[in-house]
């Protein structure tokens, strides 16, 4: 099976800009989560994703949001950028047995904003 | 809110050396993940630990599921480079709780 991919890989923008990014879980696995890793506050999740419905979501302000559809991909958009937006963005999907949820990484969205 | 603590934060350490890095936590975990990430690119699983007292085998790491379900250990028995990476425990059932990582440089 393919791994989860993200577009794009890189991204600069600045700030007050917003950006979108993508991700495409492995086949079959309904439900999406993103998060956002930094040097500082380590890997910290920002939502989940279940058959186009958020089903959890972290502490996030609104600027972070997200969406899926049918066909179980995911985007996740980001408003009005922060310095401090700068991150490692990841998805993950998972397959979401009953009683444990492991997660299946993308290789994440390098954000710089300046 | 669960939390889990890792430790140690950075271990460098000699090729063929043996290393145990901790997970810990006071609420009890369903199941707990281990995962190790490389710089660049997103955490790979290792491992799901489910059953109080499991311990799992992976070639040369020794994965344990502490009795009362709070805590977690890693042990890698005559480390290599490729070993090299973050090494990160994740639980719950709902929204997963990542703990902070244990850096690991195994010098050849």
């Amino acid at each position: 099976k393919a791994g989860v991919t993200q577009t794009p890989r890189y991204l600069i923008k600045t700030r007050g800009q917003q950006v979108t990014l993508s991700c495409s879980p492995i086949s079959g696995h309904r439900s999406v989560s993103w998060y956002q890793q930094t040097p500082g506050q380590g890997l910290q999740f920002l939502f989940e994703y279940f058959s186009e419905t958020q089903r959890n979501k972290g502490n996030f302000p609104g600027r972070f949001s997200g969406r899926q559809f049918s066909n179980s991909r995911s985007e996740m958009n980001v408003s009005t950028l922060e310095l401090g937006d700068s991150a490692l963005y990841l998805c993950a999907s998972s397959p979401r047995t009953e009683s444990y949820n492991e997660q299946f990484f993308g290789p994440g969205t390098r954000l710089t904003v300046l | 809110t669960q939390l889990l603590e890792q430790s140690p934060q950075f271990l460098s350490i000699q090729e063929g050396e043996n290393l145990t890095v901790y997970c810990n936590s006071s609420s009890v975990f369903s199941s707990l993940q281990w995962y190790r990430q490389e710089p660049g690119e997103g955490p790979v699983l290792l491992v799901t630990v489910v059953t109080g007292g499991e311990v799992k085998k992976l070639k040369r790491l020794t994965f344990q599921f502490g009795d009362a379900r709070k805590d977690s250990s890693l042990h890698i028995t005559a480390a290599q480079p490729g070993d090299t990476g973050l090494y990160l425990c994740a639980g719950g059932s709902y929204i997963p709780t990542f703990g902070r990582g244990t850096s690991l440089i195994v010098h050849p």
